[in-house]
């Protein structure tokens, strides 16, 4: 089946810093991917849709300069927390869609990768 | 993308079925009903998902009303490994994007 691989699936880092966060469609080839965060006890929210070699579409609320997305081929999607606070301390989640039914859009999630910003 | 309504928690007896209900009384024509489920600190897991039959397949059946305003997702023989947090998401394929309401907490009990 379709499998997504995020890296790293945790990442300790200190305020102020960058951290870059890949997911990758390890068998199948993704024109689109979506970035979720997910904080303790809350559900899935999204932040933004990446379009392979076109920039990204980002949902409202969410700060495009503060959270880079990179779609550089069919199979990889970065997502960039700059100048990161304790405040963006969370869990981030990445998905894509691997095809399938015609009409439907079953999307695929990788495991995640859980930032911590001391 | 229509709202979705799920109850907070739910317990189910293991070995026997979970009936997990949703409404989506704002359902429009094209939007599909998408089951995932959330294991803590996992990524979600796509369960099923159907537009206005009745779906079935190894691992749960999606019964959707005729008037599509809500449906029941069904694990036919819950397990411990079945406590989850389980996402009713009704989404289009035109924008291709999921929106997560707040699920409902299944706790499968011994």
């Amino acid at each position: 089946g379709a499998v997504v691989s995020q890296h790293p699936s945790w990442v300790i880092c200190k305020s102020g810093t960058s951290v870059k966060i890949e997911c990758r469609s390890l068998d199948f080839q993704a024109t689109t991917m979506f970035w979720y965060r997910q904080f303790p006890k809350q559900s899935l929210m999204l932040m933004a849709t990446s379009n392979e070699g076109s920039k990204a579409t980002y949902e409202q609320g969410v700060e495009k300069d503060k959270f880079l997305i990179n779609h550089a081929s069919l199979t990889l999607s970065t997502l960039t927390v700059t100048s990161a606070h304790p405040e963006d301390s969370s869990f981030y989640i990445c998905s894509a869609r691997a095809g399938g039914a015609s009409g439907a859009n079953v999307l695929t999630f990788g495991a995640g990768s859980r930032l911590t910003v001391l | 993308d229509a709202k979705t309504t799920q109850p907070t928690s739910m317990d189910c007896a293991e070995g026997r079925a979970a009936n997990l209900p949703c409404n989506h009384s704002t359902i429009s024509g094209n939007e599909y009903v998408y089951w995932y489920r959330q294991i803590h600190s996992q990524g979600p897991q796509y369960i099923i998902h159907g537009l206005k039959n009745n779906e079935t397949n190894e691992m749960a059946s999606l019964i959707i009303t005729e008037d599509r305003k809500s449906s029941t997702l069904i694990l036919p023989h819950a397990t411990l490994r079945d406590t989850a947090v389980y996402y009713c998401i009704a989404g289009s394929s035109n924008t291709g994007k999921l929106i997560f309401g707040q699920g409902t907490t299944l706790q499968v009990k011994p």
